[in-house]
Formats: structure tokens, sequence, C-alpha cells
């Protein structure tokens, strides 16, 4: 299975500021997944990035508050924009898998806001 | 609105024994089935992939799935207090890579 380098995996910022979490995969993958899992809860799909188009987001999910970048094949961004505190969770990306064995994780990156 | 359910638990069992997680989902046409574990501050780790009817084995771990009835489960034999962590189900829907993803079991093995 693909390995996924995700960071940073941890941060505090402040309310109102952005983070920006990057995804690297050690190779050529079609479809990226950005999943938030606030505390106590389950993973919650936010949206797919294809290379070469527009990230598909799921309800209750906009691209204003979070951005994704796909700009090749092996790399995407998500940014959470205009920081609040129920923005708090851990954030997580994954890839389609190569084969049918089944989609693995970053290591995520937990957020913190204050 | 698709649906995955599982029993928050907690579940204890003590060292050795079996530890049973169910799950059921709402989509009927979902055709792929995975189990995740998470242990607490870490990302998912997948452990079993499931496809048709019937049991899957690797190792300790037995997955069930029973299409028909919308249910799928996880088996863990001889469980140990590393298995002690909080499992999630999760079901791709036919025809995309979409995950949706139960609350998780938190299963806790007592020495």
């Amino acid at each position: 299975s693909a390995v996924i380098s995700q960071k940073p995996s941890r941060d505090i910022c402040q309310r109102g500021t952005s983070l920006t979490i990057q995804c690297q995969v050690d190779s050529q993958v079609t479809m990226m997944f950005w999943y938030r899992q606030q505390p106590g809860q389950s993973l919650t799909l936010i949206a797919t990035a294809n290379q070469g188009s527009e990230a598909t987001y799921e309800s209750g999910f906009v691209i204003d508050k979070f951005p994704i970048s796909r700009p090749n094949l092996t790399f995407s961004t998500l940014t959470v924009s205009n920081l609040s505190p129920e923005d708090s969770s851990i954030y997580l990306c994954s890839v389609e898998p190569p084969t049918a064995y089944g989609y693995t994780f970053g290591s995520g990156t937990r957020l913190t806001v204050v | 609105q698709k649906e995955v359910e599982q029993n928050s638990g907690p579940l204890s069992v003590p060292e050795g024994a079996i530890a049973s997680l169910n799950c059921t989902y709402s989509d009927r046409v979902s055709q792929s089935f995975f189990w995740y574990r998470q242990y607490s501050g870490k990302s998912p780790e997948l452990i079993m992939s499931i496809y048709s009817n019937g049991d899957k084995e690797d190792g300790r771990f037995t997955a069930q799935l029973n299409k028909a009835s919308q249910y799928v489960s996880l088996l863990i034999r001889d469980s140990q207090p590393s298995d002690s962590a909080t499992y999630l189900c999760a079901v791709e829907g036919a025809g995309s890579y979409q995950l949706t993803f139960g609350k998780g079991t938190k299963l806790s093995v007592i020495p």
C-alpha cells in the first residue's frame, strides 16, 4: 500500500488564522481524500481531490473554508481558513487503494485553535 | 444519507477471550467493507477488508459479511491487551471511493 507523509503532525493556531496541511504520497495516485475527525468522533469525509480538477466537497463543507490544491499526482494540501475553536480536530489524508487491499491514511494533523 | 452503525462500547473482554465487534450499514448497494484499528492519538490502521459474503480470516482476525442482513463483524481471537483500541467500521459505496465510517467501538482487553 502507499506510504503517506502528512505534515505538520500538530499545530496550535490563533482563531481567525489559517493552517495549511500537506500530504505527500510515495506513488502516483489519481484520487486523494481529506477527512476530519472531531474530538471523540469518527471520520467524516471533507472532499475528494483529483489532479487537474476542482475538488469535490461533501455536504457541509465549502471551498472557501477548506480550499484544496492538487498540483500533481503525489501531493495535495488542505487549508483550514478563518479558524475557530470548532475547527479543532484531527485532519487526515487518504488515497485510493492501488489494489483491493484498502485505504491507508496519513499520520494525521492535530489542530488546536485557541 | 448513508449510515454505518456500531455499538460504541466500551467492550471489555479478558485477555485470551474472543472479542466480537458488530457493524450495520444502510446502503444496500455497498460493495466494500473495512475494519480499522485506531489507538488514542493515532491515525486509523487498516486491519481487514472484505468484499463478499462469508468469512475472511487473517491471523487472529476474522471478518464476517452478510450483505442480505447488511451486517459486518470482526472477531478477534486470543485477545491481547495490545488490542485495546477503538475499532472503526467503514463502508465504501458502490462505484465510489468514498468511505462512510461508523463511530467506532472502544475495546478494552483486561489482563
